[in-house]
Order: structure tokens, then C-alpha cells, then sequence
């Protein structure tokens, strides 16, 4: 069956300019994640929803980053007025309901700002 | 807070070699404990898991056994095949409602015919 997907795959932006990532989870998956994953790096958590909910953004580095999920399917991560640093590799993973273990992970959109 | 900790790579290999990879985690609580791989060009992929104290976790000819008393789960392959070449991230959840993973830094795994 059809996994998680990202769309763009790969994005530049110029500093100051706001991006939107999409993420569409595998159907029927409640909980939705995003992760950010600088070069070399291991993924970092950002956020994390229930269905619609936001119920934890915790890792979100800064205000310029929001993320919604409005009905409970497709997630969209937004970055406003990018820098350099926000120049990573952002992940969605999805899974198929809050007890379970197991995350289901995109193949993340690689950011990079110029 | 949560952490783990990896073997720093690269690590390379020749085909057939025995694989360990060490992993050990600070963690509140008790945490379940992962290994997911990154095969090149692809996106990161559940390899083994393991819920609790002494349990082992396997998949494909590899193993990694939770070890609470020194907070370990450590990846290993008796013997590794050139396409098992790829990045392995330990990883970790302590499940309080939000299964938010804690990756480790990641492994580059070569392995050379």
C-alpha cells in the first residue's frame, strides 16, 4: 500500500522567504510527527498531533515554525522568514494510533536556504 | 531529559565480518528501544525493536538485546552482507502518551565485497 510522502522533495529558498512542506500520512494513521534532521545528524522531534490536535510542539526551534494538520490527515509544516540554519532535512512520520510503536516515516524534503 | 548514544562511524566492513554496533540511552521511565535503518536514497525504516528489560529484538539476521543494567541495546550481525550498507540510528520512546522518538547521531555502515 501507498506510504507516507513529502512533497517538495527538495526545496531552496532564498533567506527571508516562508516555505510550506506537505506531508500526507498512510491513511487511517492518527498520530502525525515531523522531525528535523541537520546533516549528519540523527533526526530531532519537532511536533506531534493526534488526529488534529497539536499536542505537542515542543520541539519547535523558533516562532518562524507552524504546523497544522486541520482534518486530521495531511500535515503541512510552515517556516516563515527562513535562514540559513532551518537548512535540513524535514521528516513526517506516521503511525497508526497513539499506543502503537511503530513510526512510518517519509522520505523527508530536504530543505536547503541559500 | 531523554538521550542516546552511538558508535560514531563510519564503520567498514568486509562482507561476511561480525557487525556490532553500540548504542546506550539515558532515559526517564522505561523507555522501548529501536534500531532504524536508512538504506541510500531511501527514507528511514523500522529494523528492530524491543518493550522491555532483557527483551531481544530481531529482523533480518540482526539482533539487539535491551539491557537495563547498563542501559544498552547494542545492534549486531553475524555476518554482514554488501547490502547491508547503510545508515543504522538507535533510537528511543518512553511513551507517555506522545511516542515522540530520541534518535541517536546515526552509524554509516560499508560493507565491502
Amino acid at each position: 500500500g501507498a506510504g507516507v510522502s513529502q512533497s517538495p522533495r527538495y526545496k531552496v529558498a532564498k533567506r527571508g522567504q516562508d516555505v510550506a512542506l506537505r506531508c500526507d500520512p498512510i491513511s487511517g494513521h492518527v498520530s502525525l510527527f515531523w522531525y528535523q534532521q541537520a546533516l549528519g545528524q540523527g533526526p530531532e522531534f519537532l511536533t506531534y498531533f493526534q488526529n488534529e490536535a497539536q499536542l505537542d510542539k515542543s520541539g519547535l526551534p523558533s516562532d518562524r515554525f507552524f504546523a497544522e494538520r486541520p482534518e486530521g490527515s495531511v500535515s503541512t509544516l510552515k517556516i516563515q522568514r527562513t535562514q540559513q540554519e532551518d537548512s535540513a532535512v524535514y521528516l513526517c512520520a506516521s503511525s497508526l494510533r497513539t499506543a502503537s510503536y511503530e513510526q512510518y516515516f517519509g522520505p523527508g524534503t530536504r530543505l536547503t536556504v541559500t | 531529559g531523554n538521550s542516546v548514544t552511538q558508535m560514531e562511524g563510519p564503520v567498514t566492513l568486509s562482507e561476511e565480518a561480525f557487525l556490532t554496533i553500540n548504542c546506550t540511552y539515558t532515559a526517564t521511565g522505561y523507555p522501548s528501544l529501536f534500531w532504524y535503518v536508512q538504506y541510500p536514497g531511501e527514507g528511514l525504516q523500522l529494523l528492530l525493536k524491543a518493550t522491555k528489560a532483557d527483551d531481544k529484538g530481531s529482523n533480518k539476521g540482526f539482533e539487539a538485546t535491551y539491557r537495563k543494567e547498563t542501559t544498552s541495546f547494542h545492534l549486531e550481525k553475524g555476518s554482514v552482507q554488501v547490502s547491508d550498507s547503510a545508515v543504522y540510528f538507535c533510537a528511543l520512546n518512553t511513551n507517555f502518551g506522545n511516542e515522540k522518538l530520541t534518535f541517536g547521531t546515526g552509524t554509516r555502515l560499508t560493507i565491502i565485497p
